[in-house]
């Protein structure tokens, strides 16, 4: 059984562009997570998609985005880059509420 | 208040002893309960998973949760030099929508 997979594995970009990451699931799990971890800090979350819908987002301001397509798969969208974006940004799959998460490599973004 | 709440690391064993890891959280809507092993420069992968009081043993991992004293705990028992790495403690709650993490614990297996 294939993984959740995440691209790129690395990311750079300058402050003020955008950057699109995206995230294929565990088949046949339908919700989508985003965290964040910067370097040397805990996971935070930033956003739960599940079957299509965005469930909640964490305290990220607005220029952090994203959307879950038909197949459940998943795009993280930060625009306005900025030089604390810097950071491991992690995707996890699950069946859903209370089910256990499974997590990507991550995406490692560098705003320089 | 944080969420999730770990006792602060990092924590040093000796090969062989049992490590034990704790996790108090404030929400006492919470229903599910992970725990999470991260090594340095991965993404964390789980260990453990709990949803009723008491203990859940597998293999040298036994993860124990009190859901009146808002609190969950792993040990680690015969622990190798390969256990070491940050361990994460998460809760869930289909009320909210979200899986909280704490700050995490970094265990030292000395050989």
């Amino acid at each position: 059984e294939a993984g959740v997979t995440q691209s790129p594995t690395h990311l750079i970009k300058t402050r003020g562009q955008q950057a699109t990451l995206r995230c294929s699931p565990i088949s046949g799990h339908t919700s989508v997570y985003w965290y964040q971890q910067a370097l040397g800090l805990g996971l935070q979350f930033l956003l739960w998609y599940d079957e299509g819908e965005e469930r909640n987002r964490g305290n990220f301001p607005p220029r952090f985005s994203g959307r879950q397509f038909p197949n459940y798969s998943s795009e993280l969208n930060v625009n306005a880059l900025e030089l604390e974006d810097s950071a491991l940004y992690l995707c996890a799959s699950s069946f859903g509420a209370n089910s256990p998460l499974h997590f990507g490599n991550g995406t490692r973004l560098t705003v320089t | 208040q944080k969420e999730v709440e770990q006792n602060s690391g990092p924590l040093s064993v000796p090969e062989g002893a049992i490590a034990s890891l704790n996790c108090t959280y404030s929400d006492r809507g919470s229903q599910s309960f992970f725990w999470y092993r991260q090594y340095s420069g991965k993404s964390p992968e789980l260990i453990m998973f709990i949803y009723s009081n008491g203990d859940k043993e597998d293999g040298r991992f036994t993860a124990q949760l009190n859901k009146a004293s808002q609190y969950v705990s792993l040990l680690i028992r015969d622990s190798q030099p390969s256990d070491s790495a940050t361990y994460l403690c998460a809760r869930g709650s289909s009320n909210d929508y979200k899986l909280s993490f704490g700050a995490g614990t970094t265990v030292t297996v000395r050989a």
